[in-house]
This record gives structure tokens, sequence and C-alpha cells, in this order.
């Protein structure tokens, strides 16, 4: 019963350096998506994908990058992290068009 | 586009008073509806969802909500507050495009429970 699964949960960043966050979900659900959460703002989407290759921008999409691989995995890439970026981020999928959203546990990154 | 707002950053309720957590969207169309709630070391959970049909929802927990087109609000209600519910809350909603749906977040309410 893994459902949504994120790696890593915790990183730490230098400004400048890139990362990429992993998820994958096993659910053989169509639609996941990337948000990240901050004090006070809820949760902002990033990004969000319907299918394989397919990707579409979010509320906040500047400073990201994403990759749909295949059905199950759903990328998120920061080029140049910035102290900005710092924020827990969360992977979703969903099984419906529009459907529930079932969360990983969520990734905190912390860009010095 | 769809917005949501929760004005009500932070709210406290007695144990056994009645909530009600407010929530207003901002989307052209029919819009998906829904409620979260975020326990502290539990993640996000679906309390429940507004698609079409009957305006008063049933979800999990015992809460409730209410779509009400000509306010474009979906609150969120509940009888009687156990201890248990303290959580953050968050409405969002729904746009269905051709291929996949935009769900965007509300900021989120604070809930705390006086015992």
């Amino acid at each position: 019963n893994a459902g949504v699964t994120q790696t890593p949960k915790f990183q730490v960043l230098k400004t400048g350096q890139s990362m990429t966050l992993q998820c994958a979900q096993d659910m053989n659900h169509n639609s996941m998506y990337w948000y990240r959460q901050d004090p006070g703002m809820g949760l902002r989407l990033i990004y969000y994908s319907a299918s394989e290759g397919t990707t579409d921008k979010g509320e906040v999409p500047n400073g990201y990058n994403v990759s749909r691989l295949n059905k199950r995995e759903f990328s998120l890439r920061l080029e140049s992290a910035a102290p900005s970026q710092t924020s827990v981020y969360f992977c979703a999928s969903s099984e419906n068009n529009p459907g529930e959203l079932f969360f990983g546990e969520g990734s905190r990154l912390t860009v010095l | 586009a769809q917005s949501v707002t929760q004005p009500d950053i932070h709210i406290t309720v007695s144990e056994g008073a009645s909530l009600e957590l407010r929530c207003n969207y901002s989307y052209g169309a029919t819009p998906y509806l829904f409620w979260y709630v975020q326990s502290p070391g539990q993640g996000l959970q679906l309390l429940l969802k507004y698609f079409s049909g009957d305006t008063l929802v049933q979800g999990i927990k015992g809460f409730e909500a209410e779509f009400k087109r000509s306010q474009s609000s979906f609150n969120l209600r509940k009888p009687s507050v156990h201890w248990s519910d303290a959580a953050e809350y968050f409405c969002a909603v729904g746009a269905k495009y051709s291929s996949a749906s935009k769900i965007i977040f509300g900021s989120g309410t604070r809930l705390s429970i006086r015992p």
C-alpha cells in the first residue's frame, strides 16, 4: 500500500545548486501534481500532468521544471535553487479528472 | 482562472461547540469543490467533495459542506467539534480542462480546540 512516494524527504541545498525531487505512484492514476506549501499561503500548484509526456504550468512554475517520465513517475527539478524555494513540496495523484488527490508525505527543502 | 479565499486564518472553538469554516471561490463555470484536512503527522486527507447534484454534501468525521452558487461559497460545518479536529483545513476548487484538472487551494484555516 505505498500510494504516492516522494524522495528525498529532507534536503538542504546551497544557493545555485540543482536537485530533483522524485515522485512515484502505484495506483495507476493518470493525473499527477506538484505543490509547494509555505506558512500562511496554503498549497500552491507548481505543475501538473494529465498523462505521460504532457505537463501544464500551475500558479508558481518559475524556477522549476518537471518531467512526466511515464504513468507512474513525475519529477520536479530545481536547476538553480534560491532561498525563496525553501518550502515543503507535495506530490499528488488523481484517478479522475477531476477527482480526489492522493498526497505523498512531503519533501522538506531548505535552500541556504 | 479559478481562485479560492479562506478569510479566517485561525479559529478557536470550544470542544462540543459547532463549527463553520468559510470558503469563497471564483470560477466562471460549475466548480469542482473540495475540503481537505491536514493534521500533524498525518498528511492531507479528503473530507468531502462537491461535483454536482445535492448542494449539501456529507463527508467523513461528521463534516458537511453546502454549495451556494449565488454566494460563490462552500462552507464547511460540523455540529460538535472534538479535540481531535484540531488541524489545518483547506478548501480547493478544480477546473476541468480538456485533459487535466487544475486544482487550486486556499491559504487554509487553522482550527484550535479549547478544552
